[in-house]
């Protein structure tokens, strides 16, 4: 299966510890998104990258959030002194160009206890 | 602001049926919309896009969306539902301008089609 891969699938950590979460794009796409997604809402945007240059990121990445892809092949998303409204769905997706359609991963469900 | 409204939570249609899922937008500039399904502990699924073009467009499974720019409605159709299209869907929506690369999702809307 050539989608897009992420890594681990559940995470459930204590108040306080990092996390780090890995996403592997489709090897074509150059574009690679970061979403996050609570119960009841839609996925929201955090970050996106063009090859190895983070290009955007929203106002809901805080200062505890960072995220990387170092060769523009992979990417992880960090996020420091977890808490309890981390709890989500971190989605990863990516894409070939700016006006196509982007394919996501199975995501990775964080839970913060 | 650029905002995607699906004003129905939860959407029930008989097998065999039409069903209609609605979906508006808010962008400045011209859109591309998009509509994903999600599976439960699946990522979201491309089903269809509209970017330019022919205001109906046609996706998988079966399903197709209407662009209609007046109403700025881009809502997801399909002739016969079937069991399995029971499902989390999702409109979204992007702008052609460079800062506007990031889908913008409205809250989803259950699809729960009975036999």
């Amino acid at each position: 299966d050539t989608g897009v891969s992420q890594d681990p699938r559940h995470k459930i950590t204590k108040r306080g510890q990092n996390v780090t979460f890995r996403c592997d794009p489709i090897s074509e796409h150059n574009r690679l998104y970061w979403y996050r997604q609570t119960l009841g809402q839609g996925p929201e945007f955090l970050t996106y990258f063009q090859n190895e240059a983070q290009l955007e990121k929203s106002r809901l990445l805080s200062d505890r959030f960072s995220a990387e892809r170092p060769k523009g092949s992979f990417s992880t998303l960090e996020i420091q002194r977890t808490e309890q409204g981390d709890s989500a769905m971190y989605l990863c997706a990516s894409s070939p160009g700016l006006g196509g359609e982007q394919f996501f991963g199975p995501g990775t469900r964080l839970t913060v206890l | 602001a650029q905002s995607v409204a699906q004003p129905e939570d939860q959407v029930n249609v008989a097998e065999g049926n039409p069903l209609t899922v609605k979906c508006t937008y808010s962008v400045s500039g011209n859109p591309y919309l998009f509509w994903y399904v999600q599976y439960p502990n699946r990522g979201l699924q491309f089903l269809l896009k509209y970017i330019t073009g022919d205001n109906l467009v046609k996706g998988s499974y079966g399903f197709e969306a209407e662009f209609n720019k007046s109403q700025t409605s881009f809502h997801l159709k399909k002739p016969s539902a079937l069991v399995s299209d029971s499902a989390l869907y999702f409109c979204a929506v992007r702008t052609t301008n460079q800062a506007g690369t990031a889908l913008i999702f409205g809250k989803g809307t259950t699809l729960s089609v009975s036999s």
